[in-house]
């Protein structure tokens, strides 16, 4: 199975200041198609999941667009451009290039 | 508006069977691959398994692969996650989600196996 792994697992953030979070693929995430299938997905505290962004750059309908996703092949980078107290919870990342999907282990996002 | 409803979790004893549904509305369902994921609580995301649009092609992770069969009824636009042979193991929430990248996800429904 594709191990992805993140870091930082826990990130205090100062609101107003932008946050960073990485995400490392034990292999290529590059389909056979050209497409990378690397996702990430928000869990505010009591709720569901809900995907931001896909295709390691494109923001989901409804996301703001202080989210932004980059990277490519194995290394990639969730941002948010200035935290807001909406933010805080759980940031997974998920590869859907490969089975079975796998998700990163989780950060945990918190205002100092 | 997409929408997910998982209902059928519940308390469950080691070895007991349960099944899972997923109605599902505002979209057309027939069109799009479903997924089940789960999540200990407390713990991560763990994609349980994903059917193709026509029902025809089932997947499954290695941990509940023989114990678990997905189902979908496309008249119904519903999906379903039978699950036997439970193990304590198995306690978390699960999720039905869209689509091969889990798109849009319904609000869980907890399974329960202890004795």
């Amino acid at each position: 199975d594709v191990v992805m792994t993140q870091s930082p697992l826990s990130l205090p953030v100062t609101l107003g200041q932008p946050a960073s979070i990485s995400c490392r693929s034990s292999q290529s995430l590059v389909y056979s198609d050209g497409n990378t299938y690397l996702n990430w997905f928000q869990q505010r505290p009591g709720q569901s999941p809900r995907r931001l962004i896909y295709k390691v750059s494109n923001r989901d309908s409804g996301v703001p667009d202080r989210f932004s996703g980059s990277g490519s092949g194995t290394d990639f980078t969730l941002k948010i451009s200035r935290v807001e107290v909406e933010d805080v919870g759980f940031y997974y990342c998920m590869q859907g290039t490969h089975w079975p999907r796998t998700f990163g282990q989780g950060t945990k996002v918190e205002i100092k | 508006e997409v929408q997910l409803l998982e209902s059928g979790g519940g308390l469950v004893q080691p070895g007991g069977s349960l099944r899972l549904s997923c109605a599902a509305s505002g979209f057309s369902f027939s069109a799009y691959a479903m997924s089940w994921v789960r999540q200990v609580p407390g713990k991560g995301l763990d994609l349980v398994s994903t059917i193709t649009n026509s029902g025809g092609n089932t997947y499954y992770a290695d941990s509940v692969k023989g114990r678990f069969t997905t189902s979908r009824d496309n008249s119904k636009n519903t999906l379903y996650l039978q699950m036997n042979s439970l193990r304590a193991e198995d306690t978390a929430v699960y999720y039905c989600a869209t689509n091969w990248n889990c798109d849009v996800w319904g609000q869980g429904t907890l399974v329960t196996v202890s004795s």
